[in-house]
């Protein structure tokens, strides 16, 4: 079966543009969750969507939004983009059962100029 | 608010020998613990997860952690390490019912012949 998958690989933007960032969760899981992971740390929780509802949102500002789609695809939007957005962007998905553990993609290299 | 420290920054260990990877939690209430593995431009791999029951879990490629409740840590453990063991390594923990993973800021494991 396919893992999360996640598009694009990489993705380079200028300060003050938006991004969409793309996933496609392991079938049959209907919970997504994104992450920011900046190089030399470990992942920060963004959002997590289930059911195409927002069960819960990091501490990251209001330029970042996310939706799931009646597929259980997901995506993530970041607007008025700042250096700082520079990032690994990481999608995982999990199955139903709040111990299930969460299934990573590969997930979208942000670079920002 | 969950935590999750990761003491060491960078592990060292002969290929054969034994290894361990520490990591302690801070977490209200029941905590749900992972670890997870990153290669170089990949996502994470789940390894192995504690929920309850026994304290010495197996999961993947030969892995196992020890929970300790009273020390409030998840150490991950490998009888003998192998060169491609050498990768990144994370701990997770995440609240009962809760809906997000706290990670810790990893520990690169480095396997040498």
């Amino acid at each position: 079966d396919a893992g999360v998958t996640q598009s694009p690989t990489h993705l380079i933007k200028t300060r003050g543009q938006h991004v969409t960032l793309r996933c496609s969760p392991i079938s049959g899981h209907k919970s997504v969750s994104w992450y920011q992971q900046v190089l030399g740390q470990g992942p920060q929780f963004i959002f997590q969507y289930y059911e195409k509802e927002e069960r819960g949102r990091g501490n990251f500002p209001d330029r970042f939004s996310a939706r799931q789609f009646p597929n259980y695809s997901s995506e993530l939007n970041v607007n008025a983009l700042l250096l700082g957005d520079s990032a690994l962007y990481l999608c995982a998905s999990s199955g139903s059962g709040v111990a299930q553990p969460q299934h990573f993609g590969d997930g979208t290299r942000l670079s920002i100029l | 608010a969950q935590s999750v420290a990761q003491p060491e920054d960078q592990v060292n260990v002969a290929e054969g020998n034994p290894l361990t990877v520490k990591c302690t939690y801070s977490v209200s209430g029941n905590p749900y613990l992972f670890w997870y593995v990153q290669y170089p431009n990949r996502g994470l791999q789940f390894l192995l997860k504690y929920i309850t029951g026994d304290n010495l879990v197996k999961g993947s490629y030969g892995f196992e952690a020890e929970f300790n409740k009273s020390q409030t840590s998840f150490h991950l453990k490998k009888p003998s390490a192998l060169v491609s063991d050498s990768a990144l390594y994370f701990c997770a923990v995440k609240r009962e019912y809760g809906n997000k993973l706290v990670f810790g800021a990893g520990t690169i494991l480095r396997v040498k012949s």
